[in-house]
């Protein structure tokens, strides 16, 4: 079975530029999840969606914005970058319910932002 | 904010038996303890996750102290493919679904 997808793999940007990342989940799962990880630090929360709607956010500005579609990929887009969004992003799917089932991750996207 | 904390690293030898702390002591009743690993360049991965009871499972034990403040994951047999980051993570306390990852262990496996 493939496993959670994203795309880009790799990404360079500019500051005030905006960026979308994708992300295709595991067949079957509901819930889509995505984590900022910056280097040397555990992955931060960001958002969480299940059943196309969000469930959870994480304390991450409003530029920050993401979405979930009827066959539950995702988008996580970021809007006038920051030289500080650099940054690996993380999408994981889970199956939604319960609550508590395994989180499976993708390997990023690896954003810079120059 | 549920929290929990590990030791930032670890050494091990090939094939000796590791334990890898973590003591959660805000855990809430229904929070489960789940543990991943992230190896370099890869999202992290899955280990085990459990309530109040020990957990077994192909890659590792996961013990839990009886006042669930603290548990421990054991990789019975540490093999080169296991050095790795380790993450104790918990659900958040305050309901949403967000999963909050500490710092880690990372977890160094000699020869």
């Amino acid at each position: 079975d493939a496993g959670v997808t994203q795309s880009p793999t790799h990404l360079i940007k500019t500051r005030g530029q905006q960026v979308t990342l994708r992300c295709s989940p595991i067949s079957g799962h509901k819930s889509v999840s995505w984590y900022q990880q910056v280097l040397g630090q555990g992955p931060q929360f960001i958002f969480q969606y299940y059943e196309k709607e969000e469930r959870g956010r994480g304390n991450f500005p409003d530029r920050f914005s993401a979405r979930q579609f009827p066959n539950y990929s995702s988008e996580l887009n970021v809007n006038a970058l920051l030289l500080g969004d650099s940054a690996l992003y993380l999408c994981a799917s889970s199956l939604g319910e319960p609550y508590n089932s395994p989180l499976h991750f993708g390997n990023g996207t690896r954003l810079t932002v120059t | 904010d549920a929290k929990t904390t590990q030791p930032n690293s670890m050494e091990s030898n090939e094939e000796e038996p590791v334990h890898l702390p973590c003591n959660h002591s805000t855990i809430s009743g229904t929070d489960y303890i789940h543990w991943y690993r992230q190896l370099p360049s890869q999202g992290p991965e899955y280990v085990i996750h459990g309530l109040t009871s020990n957990v077994n499972n192909r890659m590792a034990s996961l013990a839990i102290a009886e006042d669930r403040k603290s548990s421990t994951l054991i990789l019975h047999r540490a093999t080169l493919r296991d050095a790795a980051v380790y993450y104790c993570i918990l659900r958040d306390v305050d309901g949403t679904y967000k999963y909050i990852f500490g710092t880690g262990t990372r977890l160094k496996v000699l020869a």
